[in-house]
């Protein structure tokens, strides 16, 4: 799977919009883009994917640039409750097969009052 | 959440005793993993099922084995605990062509 990397700490503003952005430029062409959070030390919380086009669901947006070799994800009114580290995995999207994430370091974000 | 329930949530043990962390699911789903995560690591795929006695080895298997004898449950287990294995085990799930979702978790502490 191909690596990815990110910012390892930012910082927003409450209620502004938290951008993290994440670098994948060995991705292949079945891979996806995964986001996924870790609160304190609960378990991971998955917010978004996508392959190539941009993707928005209740949590989060994620926008993936053209050649796919980048992404962001996009908190649109960061709360206090978004502080988390915020982990970008890219990983096999093969039908039917069991996907191996690979978590890095992440990003901390902290959401600052 | 999600329909997983990790059980025991918080362990202690002493070196050299077995230990059976279990992955229990509601969710029907085909897919079940252990990951453990270190301080300093992310979290590292131990090994993981996609059916019933159907499993495989992730990354970090050594001294761990596992079974999957019906849908719902996943066990891990360590056949003589170590020090170095004193981590928080995370089990998670997935359906066919769905993302995983996690459990909150076992703390162990092997002394």
């Amino acid at each position: 799977d191909a690596k990815t990397t990110q910012p390892t700490s930012m910082d927003c503003a409450e209620g502004r919009a938290a951008n993290l952005p994440c670098n994948h430029s060995t991705i292949s062409g079945n891979e996806y883009v995964y986001w996924y959070r870790q609160i304190h030390s609960q378990g991971p919380q998955y917010i978004i994917h996508g392959l190539k086009n941009n993707e928005t669901n209740e949590m989060a947006s994620l926008i993936i640039t053209e050649d796919r070799k980048s992404s962001t994800l996009i908190l649109p009114h960061a709360t206090l409750r978004d502080t988390a580290v915020y982990y970008c995995i890219v990983a096999n999207g093969g039908s039917g097969s069991a996907r191996q994430l690979t978590f890095g370091s992440g990003t901390q974000l902290t959401v600052l009052p | 959440d999600a329909g997983i329930t990790q059980s025991p949530r918080h362990k202690v043990t002493e070196t050299g005793t077995p230990v059976t962390l279990r992955c229990h699911q509601t969710e029907n789903h085909r897919y079940m993993y252990w990951y453990r995560q270190d301080p300093g690591h992310g979290l590292r795929l131990i090994h993981y099922s996609y059916g019933v006695k159907d499993t495989d080895k992730g990354e970090v298997s050594d001294g761990y084995s596992v079974s999957r004898s019906k849908t719902e449950d996943f066990l891990l287990t360590l056949e003589s605990a170590t020090s170095s294995q004193t981590s928080v085990y995370f089990c998670a799930i997935a359906g066919v062509n769905q993302p995983q979702h996690f459990g909150d978790g076992t703390r162990l502490s092997i002394l």
